[in-house]
Protein backbone atom coordinates (compact mmCIF):
# COMPACT_ATOMS: atom_id res chain seq x y z
CA UNK A 1 0.00 0.00 0.00
CA UNK A 2 1.23 3.25 -1.09
CA UNK A 3 0.50 6.79 1.32
CA UNK A 4 1.43 10.31 1.88
CA UNK A 5 2.07 12.07 4.87
CA UNK A 6 2.40 15.66 5.06
CA UNK A 7 4.04 17.36 8.11
CA UNK A 8 1.92 20.04 10.07
CA UNK A 9 -1.41 20.26 9.14
CA UNK A 10 -1.44 24.56 10.08
CA UNK A 11 2.05 26.52 8.68
CA UNK A 12 2.15 30.20 9.57
CA UNK A 13 5.26 32.05 7.58
CA UNK A 14 6.02 36.03 7.29
CA UNK A 15 5.19 37.44 4.12
CA UNK A 16 8.80 37.51 2.08
CA UNK A 17 10.27 34.56 4.82
CA UNK A 18 10.90 31.03 3.52
CA UNK A 19 8.01 28.63 2.65
CA UNK A 20 8.56 25.06 3.63
CA UNK A 21 5.88 22.20 3.71
CA UNK A 22 6.96 18.69 4.33
CA UNK A 23 5.88 15.70 2.27
CA UNK A 24 7.20 12.07 3.16
CA UNK A 25 5.83 9.35 0.87
CA UNK A 26 5.87 5.34 0.98
CA UNK A 27 5.68 3.65 -2.05
CA UNK A 28 6.84 0.17 -2.64
CA UNK A 29 7.53 1.20 -6.96
CA UNK A 30 8.71 4.16 -7.89
CA UNK A 31 6.75 7.23 -7.20
CA UNK A 32 5.11 9.74 -9.34
CA UNK A 33 4.88 13.19 -6.80
CA UNK A 34 2.71 16.22 -7.16
CA UNK A 35 1.98 19.28 -5.05
CA UNK A 36 -1.27 20.87 -5.56
CA UNK A 37 -2.99 24.27 -4.29
CA UNK A 38 -6.12 24.92 -3.44
CA UNK A 39 -7.67 28.46 -3.08
CA UNK A 40 -10.75 29.26 -0.81
CA UNK A 41 -14.02 27.60 -1.91
CA UNK A 42 -12.14 26.59 -4.95
CA UNK A 43 -10.88 23.37 -7.32
CA UNK A 44 -7.19 21.88 -6.52
CA UNK A 45 -4.71 22.91 -9.01
CA UNK A 46 -1.52 21.56 -10.03
CA UNK A 47 1.38 23.27 -8.92
CA UNK A 48 4.37 21.39 -9.73
CA UNK A 49 4.70 17.02 -10.83
CA UNK A 50 7.94 14.52 -10.25
CA UNK A 51 8.21 12.27 -12.96
CA UNK A 52 11.55 10.83 -12.56
CA UNK A 53 13.21 13.06 -14.62
CA UNK A 54 15.29 15.74 -13.07
CA UNK A 55 14.97 15.25 -9.12
CA UNK A 56 14.16 19.21 -8.68
CA UNK A 57 11.23 20.23 -9.73
CA UNK A 58 10.43 23.69 -10.39
CA UNK A 59 6.21 24.62 -10.50
CA UNK A 60 4.22 27.64 -10.96
CA UNK A 61 4.02 30.73 -8.74
CA UNK A 62 8.27 30.50 -7.79
CA UNK A 63 7.78 27.15 -5.88
CA UNK A 64 10.00 24.08 -6.32
CA UNK A 65 10.55 20.74 -4.76
CA UNK A 66 13.20 18.25 -4.30
CA UNK A 67 12.69 14.62 -4.54
CA UNK A 68 15.04 12.47 -2.31
CA UNK A 69 15.08 9.26 -2.60
CA UNK A 70 16.88 8.17 0.21
CA UNK A 71 14.56 10.37 2.67
CA UNK A 72 11.53 9.43 0.59
CA UNK A 73 10.75 13.47 1.05
CA UNK A 74 9.15 15.43 -1.43
CA UNK A 75 8.87 18.69 0.25
CA UNK A 76 7.81 21.97 -1.26
CA UNK A 77 9.45 25.16 -1.25
CA UNK A 78 9.66 29.02 -2.12
CA UNK A 79 11.89 31.39 -1.13
CA UNK A 80 9.93 34.36 -0.43
CA UNK A 81 6.42 33.45 0.66
CA UNK A 82 3.62 36.16 -0.75
CA UNK A 83 0.30 37.15 0.65
CA UNK A 84 -0.88 35.53 -2.16
CA UNK A 85 0.38 32.59 -1.71
CA UNK A 86 -2.19 31.72 1.51
CA UNK A 87 -4.15 28.30 1.01
CA UNK A 88 -3.99 24.88 1.75
CA UNK A 89 -1.53 22.83 -0.46
CA UNK A 90 -1.63 18.87 -0.70
CA UNK A 91 0.88 16.49 -1.81
CA UNK A 92 -0.59 13.49 -3.43
CA UNK A 93 1.64 10.27 -4.86
CA UNK A 94 0.36 7.82 -8.06
CA UNK A 95 2.39 5.40 -9.64
CA UNK A 96 3.31 4.33 -13.64
CA UNK A 97 0.14 2.50 -15.13
CA UNK A 98 -1.83 3.87 -12.28
CA UNK A 99 -3.29 7.31 -12.39
CA UNK A 100 -5.04 6.83 -9.28
CA UNK A 101 -4.03 9.72 -7.26
CA UNK A 102 -3.47 9.40 -3.10
CA UNK A 103 -3.64 12.86 -0.80
CA UNK A 104 -2.00 13.60 1.86
CA UNK A 105 -4.35 15.21 4.47
CA UNK A 106 -3.28 18.98 3.26
CA UNK A 107 -1.06 21.84 4.52
CA UNK A 108 -2.80 25.13 5.71
CA UNK A 109 -0.68 27.84 4.93
CA UNK A 110 -1.30 31.33 6.65
CA UNK A 111 1.04 34.40 5.76
CA UNK A 112 2.10 37.25 8.23
CA UNK A 113 1.82 40.29 7.04
CA UNK B 1 -12.22 25.84 -22.89
CA UNK B 2 -14.84 25.41 -19.43
CA UNK B 3 -12.54 22.65 -18.02
CA UNK B 4 -13.95 20.82 -15.61
CA UNK B 5 -17.90 21.77 -14.32
CA UNK B 6 -19.77 20.68 -11.49
CA UNK B 7 -23.69 20.95 -11.08
CA UNK B 8 -24.72 22.33 -8.73
CA UNK B 9 -22.40 24.55 -6.51
CA UNK B 10 -24.13 23.56 -3.19
CA UNK B 11 -26.71 21.40 -1.74
CA UNK B 12 -29.25 21.06 1.18
CA UNK B 13 -30.32 17.14 1.94
CA UNK B 14 -32.45 15.48 4.44
CA UNK B 15 -31.20 11.99 5.54
CA UNK B 16 -32.92 9.79 3.06
CA UNK B 17 -33.47 11.64 0.06
CA UNK B 18 -31.41 11.28 -3.00
CA UNK B 19 -29.75 13.33 -5.34
CA UNK B 20 -27.09 13.26 -8.29
CA UNK B 21 -24.05 15.41 -8.66
CA UNK B 22 -23.00 15.97 -12.42
CA UNK B 23 -19.62 16.83 -13.77
CA UNK B 24 -19.27 17.83 -16.85
CA UNK B 25 -15.68 18.16 -18.80
CA UNK B 26 -14.91 19.39 -22.60
CA UNK B 27 -10.96 18.45 -22.67
CA UNK B 28 -11.96 15.32 -24.19
CA UNK B 29 -10.35 13.36 -21.06
CA UNK B 30 -10.69 9.54 -20.67
CA UNK B 31 -10.22 9.35 -17.40
CA UNK B 32 -12.72 11.27 -14.91
CA UNK B 33 -12.76 10.56 -10.70
CA UNK B 34 -14.92 11.59 -7.65
CA UNK B 35 -13.23 13.10 -4.26
CA UNK B 36 -14.72 13.97 -0.95
CA UNK B 37 -13.24 16.53 0.97
CA UNK B 38 -13.22 16.10 4.50
CA UNK B 39 -11.24 18.44 7.06
CA UNK B 40 -8.53 16.87 8.36
CA UNK B 41 -8.46 13.96 5.56
CA UNK B 42 -7.12 15.55 2.42
CA UNK B 43 -9.17 13.83 -0.84
CA UNK B 44 -10.18 10.49 -0.99
CA UNK B 45 -11.27 8.73 -4.09
CA UNK B 46 -15.27 7.36 -4.56
CA UNK B 47 -15.44 6.01 -7.90
CA UNK B 48 -13.76 6.34 -10.73
CA UNK B 49 -14.13 6.15 -14.68
CA UNK B 50 -11.31 4.81 -17.40
CA UNK B 51 -14.06 5.07 -20.25
CA UNK B 52 -17.23 6.00 -21.12
CA UNK B 53 -19.09 3.05 -19.75
CA UNK B 54 -17.00 1.65 -17.11
CA UNK B 55 -16.69 2.38 -13.85
CA UNK B 56 -14.56 1.39 -10.99
CA UNK B 57 -14.72 1.77 -6.45
CA UNK B 58 -12.38 4.00 -5.00
CA UNK B 59 -11.54 4.23 -1.04
CA UNK B 60 -14.59 5.06 -0.01
CA UNK B 61 -17.14 3.83 -2.38
CA UNK B 62 -20.18 2.76 -0.12
CA UNK B 63 -23.48 4.85 -0.40
CA UNK B 64 -22.66 5.98 -3.87
CA UNK B 65 -23.39 4.74 -7.26
CA UNK B 66 -21.78 6.78 -10.54
CA UNK B 67 -22.24 6.54 -14.49
CA UNK B 68 -20.60 7.24 -17.00
CA UNK B 69 -23.14 7.00 -20.33
CA UNK B 70 -21.08 9.64 -22.06
CA UNK B 71 -17.45 10.08 -22.67
CA UNK B 72 -17.55 13.63 -20.82
CA UNK B 73 -19.91 13.23 -18.13
CA UNK B 74 -19.95 11.96 -14.92
CA UNK B 75 -22.73 11.23 -12.72
CA UNK B 76 -22.17 10.45 -8.67
CA UNK B 77 -25.71 9.31 -6.73
CA UNK B 78 -26.64 9.35 -3.23
CA UNK B 79 -29.45 7.15 -2.92
CA UNK B 80 -30.35 7.14 0.71
CA UNK B 81 -28.53 10.71 2.07
CA UNK B 82 -26.56 10.15 5.39
CA UNK B 83 -25.28 12.81 7.32
CA UNK B 84 -21.85 10.95 7.10
CA UNK B 85 -21.71 11.87 3.29
CA UNK B 86 -21.63 15.87 4.11
CA UNK B 87 -18.40 16.99 2.79
CA UNK B 88 -17.56 18.83 -0.38
CA UNK B 89 -17.51 16.91 -3.63
CA UNK B 90 -14.98 17.20 -6.03
CA UNK B 91 -15.13 16.15 -9.71
CA UNK B 92 -11.70 15.59 -11.54
CA UNK B 93 -10.56 14.35 -15.04
CA UNK B 94 -7.08 13.38 -16.96
CA UNK B 95 -5.66 11.63 -20.17
CA UNK B 96 -4.81 8.59 -20.65
CA UNK B 97 -1.54 7.42 -22.01
CA UNK B 98 1.78 6.71 -20.81
CA UNK B 99 3.76 9.09 -18.10
CA UNK B 100 2.14 10.74 -15.49
CA UNK B 101 -1.53 12.73 -16.64
CA UNK B 102 -2.26 15.70 -14.66
CA UNK B 103 -5.49 15.45 -12.66
CA UNK B 104 -7.99 18.47 -13.70
CA UNK B 105 -10.41 19.13 -11.10
CA UNK B 106 -13.74 21.18 -10.87
CA UNK B 107 -14.44 23.71 -8.18
CA UNK B 108 -16.66 21.28 -6.23
CA UNK B 109 -20.26 20.74 -4.66
CA UNK B 110 -20.42 21.37 -1.10
CA UNK B 111 -23.44 18.92 0.19
CA UNK B 112 -24.96 18.98 3.47
CA UNK B 113 -27.03 16.45 4.82
CA UNK B 114 -29.21 17.36 8.01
Amino acid sequence: AQSVTQLGSHVSVSEGALVLLRCNYSSSVPPYLFWYVQYPNQGLQLLLKYTSAATLVKGINGFEAEFKKSETSFHLTKPSAHMSDAAEYFCALSNFGNEKLTFGTGTRLTIIP
Amino acid sequence: NAGVTQTPKFRVLKTGQSMTLLCAQDMNHEYMYWYRQDPGMGLRLIHYSVGEGTTAKGEVPDGYNVSRLKKQNFLLGLESAAPSQTSVYFCASSRTGTGTPTQYFGPGTRLTVL
